[in-house]
């Protein structure tokens, strides 16, 4: 099956940037999506197709993709920021595949 | 306004089936390659995607739990069945109705999801 690994955690004081890694084979050649969940919410889409922002979802959100590992920047963060993270990809062989997720903690 | 919502049971015992029901509003399930399906989350786990019914009738399950799932809709109510048979303990989770848009594979949006606690 296939894997993608995220950093249990990142913290990260206000007004900085986070990032987030998600890794997995051939992560390059897929699309990511990335998901926020906040405590005792359902996720939100907030990046999809590796850069894109649904409307709504502050600039301060982007994502990018390289080799073997996609990545989710926060910068300038806010309290408000302070969740879950979920970096996801559709699989040929597994269809729909979730990361193991990153608690995002706001100094 | 895209909007899902899950209903079904709070507990089942063990070795039950498990039954929820997503009744969505928003969007037809008949236009072209829309999609509606469901995914998991244990207490303090990841999410975990259980299956997917799309448009056209096809439907796509976890490999890992294909064997326990069946999932159906009926365009005309606007809703979705996932049925799980034989729960566990482990199966305890918030499980999540999402809408998948055409041309996408990504999820969006989705359910406020309901508690099944698998307990005897």
């Amino acid at each position: 099956s296939y894997v993608l690994t995220q950093p249990p955690s990142v913290s990260v004081a206000p007004g900085k940037t986070a990032r987030i890694t998600c890794g997995g084979d051939n992560i390059g050649s897929i699309s990511v999506h990335w998901y926020q969940q906040k405590a005792g919410q359902a996720p939100v889409l907030v990046i999809y197709r590796d850069t894109d922002r649904p409307s709504g979802i502050p600039e301060r959100f982007s994502g990018s993709s390289s080799g073997g590992t996609a990545t989710l920047s926060i910068s300038r963060v806010e309290a408000g920021d302070e969740a879950d993270y979920y970096c996801q990809v559709w699989d040929s062989s597994n269809d729909y595949v979730f990361g193991t997720g990153t608690k995002v903690t706001v100094l | 306004q895209i909007t899902l919502k899950e209903s079904g049971p709070a507990l089942v015992k063990p070795t039950q089936t498990l039954t929820l029901t997503c009744t969505f509003s928003g969007f037809s399930l008949s236009t072209s390659g829309v999609a509606v399906g469901w995914v998991r989350q244990p207490p303090g786990k990841a999410l975990e995607w259980l299956a997917l019914s799309y448009w056209d009738d096809d439907k796509r399950y976890s490999p890992s739990l294909r064997s326990r799932l069946n999932i159906t809709k009926d365009t005309s109510k606007n809703q979705v069945v996932l049925t799980m048979t034989n729960m566990d303990p482990v199966d305890t989770a918030t499980y999540y109705c999402v809408h998948r848009q055409a041309a996408a594979v990504w999820f969006d949006p989705w359910g406020q999801g309901t508690l099944v606690t698998v307990s005897s």
